[in-house]
């Protein structure tokens, strides 16, 4: 199994500034993931963040508003540009060691933006 | 299209009765199934997966579940609940003839465990 280390674990701030989210995890891991999640809601994917190259990201979410990095096998950010209330929300970190096993998850990020 | 059904939102029971939340999903090929709980403010846990071999699969805290290939279902079950075991479940699915590394969420079922 890996560990996931998310933080902040929440924050909140002000409209129009931009809050990087930070994920490290114990062990070399192939893929990593970012989410979002309303509280008690499902989780929608955000983004595939992929060592070396740029992330891939799901419909409806842009790489100038949720830039990606992925500088090595244990490490990613999200960054939340310019932010809005409507981008309140939970975002979590997730990473993968292979096809056929499971995901494991940081403890997320709450972020309020006023 | 893939998907992952939950089809109840909310499921209630007392403590120390049988407890099962329900999953059926839709994929090309075989399934890879996964369970996992949320507890409130915590990230998702890995209770279990189904890839292949036993339909029943046992996981972490007494929870089980079985994979039935003819209803394309993947219940997840305990034979007596604990108050503790209250939290958000989601089921997740990806097909084995996917290349890619994404898991398919259902819309998470709340276990509320009553004294």
């Amino acid at each position: 199994s890996a560990v996931i280390s998310q933080k902040p674990s929440r924050d909140i701030c002000q409209r129009g500034t931009s809050l990087t989210i930070q994920c490290q995890v114990d062990s070399q891991v192939t893929m990593m993931f970012w989410y979002r999640q309303q509280p008690g809601q499902s989780l929608t994917l955000i983004a595939t963040a992929n060592q070396g190259s740029e992330a891939t990201y799901e419909s409806g979410f842009v790489i100038d508003k949720f830039p990606i990095s992925r500088p090595n096998l244990t490490f990613s950010t999200l960054t939340v540009s310019n932010m809005s209330p409507e981008d309140s929300s939970i975002y979590l970190c997730s990473a993968r060691t292979g096809l056929n096993t499971e995901a494991f998850f940081g403890q997320g990020t709450r972020l309020t933006v006023v | 299209a893939q998907s992952v059904a939950q089809p109840e939102d909310q499921v209630n029971v007392a403590e120390g009765n049988p407890l099962t939340v329900k999953c059926t999903y839709s994929v090309s090929g075989n399934p890879y199934l996964f369970w996992y709980v949320q507890y409130p403010n915590r990230g998702l846990q890995f209770l279990l997966k189904y890839i292949t071999g036993d339909n029943l699969v046992k996981g972490s805290y007494g929870f089980e579940a079985e994979f039935n290939k003819s209803q394309t279902s993947f219940h997840l079950k305990k034979p007596s609940a604990l108050v503790s075991d209250s939290a958000l479940y989601f089921c997740a699915v990806r097909s084995a003839m996917d290349s890619n590394y994404q898991l398919i969420w259902g819309a998470g079922t709340k276990l509320i465990i009553k004294p």
